[in-house]
Protein backbone atom coordinates (compact mmCIF):
# COMPACT_ATOMS: atom_id res chain seq x y z
CA UNK A 1 0.00 0.00 0.00
CA UNK A 2 1.04 3.26 -0.49
CA UNK A 3 2.18 5.90 2.56
CA UNK A 4 3.07 9.61 2.29
CA UNK A 5 5.90 10.78 5.08
CA UNK A 6 6.59 14.58 5.78
CA UNK A 7 9.58 15.90 8.07
CA UNK A 8 9.77 17.49 10.60
CA UNK A 9 7.04 16.94 11.98
CA UNK A 10 7.01 20.59 13.68
CA UNK A 11 9.29 23.23 13.17
CA UNK A 12 10.33 26.69 14.75
CA UNK A 13 12.61 29.10 12.77
CA UNK A 14 13.51 32.52 13.23
CA UNK A 15 12.26 35.60 10.52
CA UNK A 16 15.05 35.37 7.61
CA UNK A 17 16.08 31.50 8.36
CA UNK A 18 15.75 29.12 5.05
CA UNK A 19 13.48 26.19 5.13
CA UNK A 20 13.44 23.05 3.84
CA UNK A 21 10.54 20.37 4.49
CA UNK A 22 10.73 17.08 2.93
CA UNK A 23 7.35 14.64 1.38
CA UNK A 24 8.12 11.21 0.48
CA UNK A 25 5.65 8.76 -0.90
CA UNK A 26 6.28 4.98 -1.06
CA UNK A 27 4.58 2.02 -2.86
CA UNK A 28 3.64 4.14 -6.01
CA UNK A 29 5.57 5.14 -8.92
CA UNK A 30 4.80 8.35 -10.93
CA UNK A 31 2.74 10.19 -8.53
CA UNK A 32 1.52 13.76 -8.97
CA UNK A 33 2.42 15.48 -6.14
CA UNK A 34 1.27 18.78 -4.13
CA UNK A 35 1.85 21.06 -1.41
CA UNK A 36 -0.87 22.45 0.05
CA UNK A 37 -0.97 25.73 3.17
CA UNK A 38 -3.13 25.72 5.79
CA UNK A 39 -3.42 28.90 7.87
CA UNK A 40 -5.42 28.88 11.30
CA UNK A 41 -8.88 28.29 11.13
CA UNK A 42 -8.69 28.33 7.14
CA UNK A 43 -9.09 26.40 4.16
CA UNK A 44 -6.26 24.65 2.33
CA UNK A 45 -4.30 26.72 -0.44
CA UNK A 46 -2.36 25.03 -2.91
CA UNK A 47 1.09 26.29 -3.53
CA UNK A 48 2.72 23.84 -6.04
CA UNK A 49 1.67 20.72 -7.76
CA UNK A 50 3.99 18.30 -9.69
CA UNK A 51 3.10 15.33 -12.64
CA UNK A 52 6.87 14.84 -12.82
CA UNK A 53 10.77 15.03 -11.96
CA UNK A 54 11.44 18.31 -12.23
CA UNK A 55 8.54 19.88 -13.37
CA UNK A 56 6.99 22.22 -11.28
CA UNK A 57 3.92 24.17 -11.17
CA UNK A 58 3.24 27.73 -8.89
CA UNK A 59 -0.41 28.25 -8.29
CA UNK A 60 0.33 31.41 -5.97
CA UNK A 61 2.98 33.76 -6.03
CA UNK A 62 5.10 33.95 -2.57
CA UNK A 63 8.17 33.66 -0.67
CA UNK A 64 8.16 29.64 -1.12
CA UNK A 65 9.63 27.43 -3.89
CA UNK A 66 9.23 23.78 -4.59
CA UNK A 67 11.31 21.12 -6.33
CA UNK A 68 11.09 17.32 -7.23
CA UNK A 69 14.61 15.87 -7.35
CA UNK A 70 13.47 12.20 -7.77
CA UNK A 71 10.24 10.79 -8.66
CA UNK A 72 8.69 10.34 -4.97
CA UNK A 73 10.04 13.17 -3.46
CA UNK A 74 8.84 16.83 -3.10
CA UNK A 75 10.48 19.13 -1.40
CA UNK A 76 9.21 22.95 -0.20
CA UNK A 77 11.66 25.45 0.25
CA UNK A 78 12.75 29.20 0.91
CA UNK A 79 15.41 31.13 1.22
CA UNK A 80 14.36 33.49 3.85
CA UNK A 81 11.80 32.80 5.51
CA UNK A 82 8.53 35.72 6.54
CA UNK A 83 6.35 35.49 9.69
CA UNK A 84 3.46 35.04 7.28
CA UNK A 85 4.94 31.86 6.27
CA UNK A 86 3.56 30.13 9.37
CA UNK A 87 1.06 28.14 8.96
CA UNK A 88 0.92 24.52 8.50
CA UNK A 89 1.94 22.43 5.41
CA UNK A 90 0.32 19.45 3.93
CA UNK A 91 1.39 17.25 1.00
CA UNK A 92 -0.37 15.16 -1.23
CA UNK A 93 -0.24 12.84 -3.60
CA UNK A 94 -2.44 11.32 -6.31
CA UNK A 95 -1.89 8.47 -9.12
CA UNK A 96 -1.15 10.73 -11.73
CA UNK A 97 -3.34 7.88 -14.02
CA UNK A 98 -6.42 9.80 -14.36
CA UNK A 99 -7.97 9.45 -11.26
CA UNK A 100 -6.67 11.71 -9.30
CA UNK A 101 -7.83 11.45 -5.42
CA UNK A 102 -5.61 13.07 -3.60
CA UNK A 103 -3.96 11.37 0.05
CA UNK A 104 -2.33 13.78 2.30
CA UNK A 105 0.54 13.59 4.72
CA UNK A 106 0.40 14.08 8.34
CA UNK A 107 1.45 17.78 7.79
CA UNK A 108 4.54 20.14 9.01
CA UNK A 109 3.51 22.83 11.54
CA UNK A 110 5.50 25.57 11.36
CA UNK A 111 6.04 28.57 13.31
CA UNK A 112 8.24 31.82 12.17
CA UNK A 113 9.11 33.75 15.01
CA UNK B 1 -13.01 29.18 -12.03
CA UNK B 2 -13.75 26.68 -8.96
CA UNK B 3 -14.77 26.78 -5.80
CA UNK B 4 -16.11 25.48 -2.38
CA UNK B 5 -18.27 26.72 0.30
CA UNK B 6 -19.21 25.33 3.18
CA UNK B 7 -22.01 27.92 4.90
CA UNK B 8 -21.53 26.02 8.48
CA UNK B 9 -18.58 27.11 10.70
CA UNK B 10 -19.11 25.55 13.51
CA UNK B 11 -21.60 22.81 14.13
CA UNK B 12 -22.35 21.11 17.31
CA UNK B 13 -24.59 17.80 17.65
CA UNK B 14 -25.27 15.24 20.18
CA UNK B 15 -24.01 11.65 20.61
CA UNK B 16 -26.52 9.68 18.40
CA UNK B 17 -27.92 12.35 16.67
CA UNK B 18 -27.97 12.74 13.14
CA UNK B 19 -25.47 15.12 11.51
CA UNK B 20 -25.17 17.30 8.04
CA UNK B 21 -22.18 19.17 6.74
CA UNK B 22 -23.99 21.40 3.59
CA UNK B 23 -21.20 22.11 0.91
CA UNK B 24 -21.64 24.19 -2.22
CA UNK B 25 -19.54 24.47 -5.08
CA UNK B 26 -18.77 26.27 -8.59
CA UNK B 27 -17.48 24.51 -11.56
CA UNK B 28 -17.38 24.51 -15.19
CA UNK B 29 -18.10 20.95 -15.87
CA UNK B 30 -18.88 17.62 -14.31
CA UNK B 31 -16.88 17.93 -10.60
CA UNK B 32 -14.95 16.01 -8.85
CA UNK B 33 -16.20 16.10 -5.19
CA UNK B 34 -14.37 15.39 -2.15
CA UNK B 35 -15.24 15.43 1.64
CA UNK B 36 -12.17 15.04 3.82
CA UNK B 37 -12.04 14.87 8.10
CA UNK B 38 -9.33 16.38 9.92
CA UNK B 39 -8.54 15.66 13.50
CA UNK B 40 -6.31 18.46 15.26
CA UNK B 41 -2.88 18.32 14.13
CA UNK B 42 -3.59 16.28 11.54
CA UNK B 43 -3.53 15.51 8.52
CA UNK B 44 -6.55 14.91 6.18
CA UNK B 45 -8.07 11.51 5.41
CA UNK B 46 -10.82 11.20 2.78
CA UNK B 47 -13.99 10.16 3.44
CA UNK B 48 -15.82 9.53 0.20
CA UNK B 49 -15.58 10.80 -3.19
CA UNK B 50 -18.22 11.34 -6.54
CA UNK B 51 -16.51 11.02 -9.77
CA UNK B 52 -19.71 10.05 -11.80
CA UNK B 53 -22.86 7.60 -11.69
CA UNK B 54 -25.14 6.65 -8.44
CA UNK B 55 -25.55 9.87 -6.74
CA UNK B 56 -25.52 8.62 -3.79
CA UNK B 57 -21.99 8.04 -2.51
CA UNK B 58 -21.37 5.90 0.92
CA UNK B 59 -18.22 6.31 2.54
CA UNK B 60 -15.86 5.80 5.33
CA UNK B 61 -17.07 5.44 9.19
CA UNK B 62 -20.80 5.54 8.32
CA UNK B 63 -20.51 8.75 6.35
CA UNK B 64 -22.89 9.40 2.83
CA UNK B 65 -23.05 12.45 0.49
CA UNK B 66 -25.46 13.13 -2.26
CA UNK B 67 -24.74 15.11 -5.24
CA UNK B 68 -27.39 17.60 -6.23
CA UNK B 69 -26.83 19.19 -10.22
CA UNK B 70 -29.62 21.11 -9.80
CA UNK B 71 -28.59 22.25 -6.07
CA UNK B 72 -24.93 22.43 -6.67
CA UNK B 73 -24.42 20.44 -3.20
CA UNK B 74 -22.28 17.55 -1.97
CA UNK B 75 -24.17 17.57 1.53
CA UNK B 76 -22.23 15.24 3.75
CA UNK B 77 -24.16 12.88 6.24
CA UNK B 78 -24.43 10.80 8.85
CA UNK B 79 -27.12 8.96 10.47
CA UNK B 80 -25.56 8.67 14.05
CA UNK B 81 -22.91 10.41 15.05
CA UNK B 82 -20.09 9.21 17.76
CA UNK B 83 -17.69 11.33 20.00
CA UNK B 84 -15.15 9.78 17.88
CA UNK B 85 -16.70 12.03 15.26
CA UNK B 86 -15.41 15.47 16.50
CA UNK B 87 -12.99 16.53 14.22
CA UNK B 88 -12.88 19.43 11.05
CA UNK B 89 -14.65 18.60 7.66
CA UNK B 90 -13.27 19.60 4.50
CA UNK B 91 -15.17 19.60 1.27
CA UNK B 92 -13.41 19.78 -1.95
CA UNK B 93 -14.05 20.11 -5.84
CA UNK B 94 -11.78 19.71 -8.96
CA UNK B 95 -9.37 17.20 -10.79
CA UNK B 96 -5.62 17.78 -10.22
CA UNK B 97 -5.76 20.88 -8.66
CA UNK B 98 -8.23 20.53 -5.62
CA UNK B 99 -10.50 23.65 -4.16
CA UNK B 100 -11.10 23.31 -0.52
CA UNK B 101 -13.84 25.16 1.47
CA UNK B 102 -13.16 26.82 4.50
CA UNK B 103 -14.34 23.80 6.86
CA UNK B 104 -16.92 23.01 9.17
CA UNK B 105 -15.61 22.00 12.97
CA UNK B 106 -18.06 19.56 14.43
CA UNK B 107 -18.44 19.15 18.17
CA UNK B 108 -20.15 15.93 19.50
CA UNK B 109 -21.90 16.27 23.23
CA UNK B 110 -22.59 13.72 25.19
Amino acid sequence: SQTIHQWPATLVQPVGSPLSLECTVEGTSNPNLYWYRQAAGRGLQLLFYSVGIGQISSEVPQNLSASRPQDRQFILSSKKLLLSDSGFYLCAWSAGTGEETQYFGPGTRLLVL
Amino acid sequence: AQSVTQPDIHITVSEGASLELRCNYSYGATPYLFWYVQSPGQGLQLLLKYFSGDTLVQGIKGFEAEFKRSQSSFNLRKPSVHWSDAAEYFCAVGRYKLSFGAGTTVTVRA
